[in-house]
């Protein structure tokens, strides 16, 4: 089936760096476009980064523009967000999705949890 | 940005009552393909989020029937037509018309 599995979190400090993971199978990775989408303690949704399924284009939200890179290796069927110069707000759990047809979300992780602090 | 704001915040049903989940763009969320990229999402307690309707009306695969969206341009609905208790959680509106995708601050909906 479907699946995606997040990896990387942990407790980080402030101004240091991180590599999430997102494992993907059950579908044929190259062919879809990915998604980091994140979500703080007791908080809403945040979209956070997207790629084309080539890699061939990036979006990030402005919140994060700078800092975090998205990157994907369609051979391992893996996407990837580096993280550096985190922040305190930067802390919540972090989710990949897959874009589907339509430009929804359909499959989503479980997620990796962030914590920046000191 | 597209600024998604939702009402009520919080949304106390009683089982097998109706609920209703209101969801408003700062712009049209039509896009010059003609089509409108909205879609509402559930999270349960403690889950990943999960895809209900997308573009507006349309349900995902394996959403029960009882969840229905409706709306057009800019004001949007999210009904479920009798809660049941497995329907507990946040609801989200979010628009993939343009860059950045941008959510709704969320909706309760919980149990009398």
């Amino acid at each position: 089936q479907v699946q995606l599995v997040e990896s990387g979190g942990g407790v980080v400090q402030p101004g240091t760096s991180l590599r999430l993971s997102c494992a993907a199978s059950g579908f044929t990775f190259r062919s879809h476009g990915m998604h980091w989408v994140r979500q703080a303690p007791g908080k809403g949704l945040e979209w956070v980064a997207v790629i084309w399924y080539d890699g061939s284009n990036k979006y990030y939200a402005d919140s994060v523009q700078g800092r975090f890179t998205i990157s994907r290796d369609n051979a391992k069927n893996t996407l990837s967000l580096q993280m550096n110069s985190l922040r305190a707000e930067d802390t919540a759990m972090y989710y990949c999705a897959r874009w589907g047809d339509s430009k929804i979300l359909d499959t989503w992780g479980q997620g990796t949890m962030v914590t920046v602090s000191s | 940005d597209i600024v998604m704001t939702q009402t009520p915040l919080s949304s106390p049903v009683t089982l097998g009552q109706p609920a209703s989940i209101s969801c408003r763009s700062s712009q049209s969320l039509v896009h010059s393909d003609g089509n409108t990229y909205l879609s509402w999402l559930q999270q349960r307690p403690g889950q990943p989020p999960r895809l209900l309707i997308y573009k507006i009306s349309n349900r995902f695969s394996g959403v029960p029937d009882r969840f229905s969206g409706s709306g057009a341009g800019t004001d949007f609905t999210l009904k479920i037509s009798r809660v049941e208790a497995e329907d507990v959680g946040v609801y989200y509106c979010t628009q993939a018309t343009q860059f950045p995708w941008t959510f709704g601050q969320g909706t309760k909906v919980e149990i009398k």
